[in-house]
């Protein structure tokens, strides 16, 4: 069955630093992969769409990376700030997505 | 743009007795609805896909009966969680996708709805 794994449950960085968070999949050739950003007690709310036949795209601080061959994604937040503070989550699909379980990121002040 | 609502935010039941949460898109029509549900520190989980007009296509182990979903226009769904159980007791959110103009596939969150059945 379809599996996806985000490399870690929690991650702290420093204040400033970038901050690096992993997509993995199985079972799955999607076409489009999504970035949402939850916080406690609300609805995700989406970031960046990337395509299969896309390598990088950047909004602002935010930078997503799909490797088809890898099967893995890696989302960036640079020179990151407490107020990027929440779980990200990875979702794969198009007509239906399907959501990773999330990494907590705690940007330390 | 591209707001949704949901209401209420927050719903306590006696178990037994049915509970309906309503989700709009505020701004922006959406022939696509979808349902999740999420338990603490899980992933959400979809329970269905709401389709203006016709009937809601549910995911493997979700009960019809149980969770019945109206999408009665471009704008509005709602989820009537019915005989509620203590073990119905989760977060709902619901989400949209923009219908008008050019095909997207980004989902619009609600805030979601949480649900606890005593």
């Amino acid at each position: 069955s379809q599996k996806i794994e985000q490399n870690s449950e929690a991650l702290n960085i420093q204040e400033g630093k970038t901050a690096t968070l992993t997509c993995n999949y199985t079972n799955y050739s999607p076409a489009y992969l999504q970035w949402y950003r939850q916080d406690p007690g609300r609805g995700p709310v989406f970031l960046l769409l990337i395509r299969e036949n896309e390598k990088e795209k950047r909004k602002e601080r935010l930078k997503v990376t799909f490797d088809t061959t890898l099967k893995q994604s890696l989302f960036h937040i640079t020179a990151s700030q407490p107020a990027d503070s929440a779980t990200y989550l990875c979702a794969l699909g198009d007509d239906k997505i399907i959501f990773g379980k999330g990494t907590r990121l705690h940007i330390l002040p | 743009g591209a707001v949704v609502s949901q209401h209420p935010s927050w719903v306590i039941c006696k178990s037994g007795t049915s509970v309906k949460i309503e989700c709009r898109s505020l701004d922006f029509q959406a022939t696509t609805m979808f349902w999740y549900r999420q338990f603490p520190k899980q992933s959400l989980m979809l329970m269905a896909t709401s389709n203006e007009g016709s009937k809601a296509t549910y995911e493997q182990g979700v009960e019809k009966d149980k969770f019945l979903i109206n999408h009665a226009s471009l704008t509005l769904s709602t989820l009537t969680v019915t005989s509620a159980h203590p073990e119905d007791s989760s977060f709902y959110i619901c989400s949209a996708r923009d219908s008008s103009g050019r095909v997207t596939y980004e989902q619009y969150f609600g805030p979601g709805t949480r649900l606890t059945v005593t």
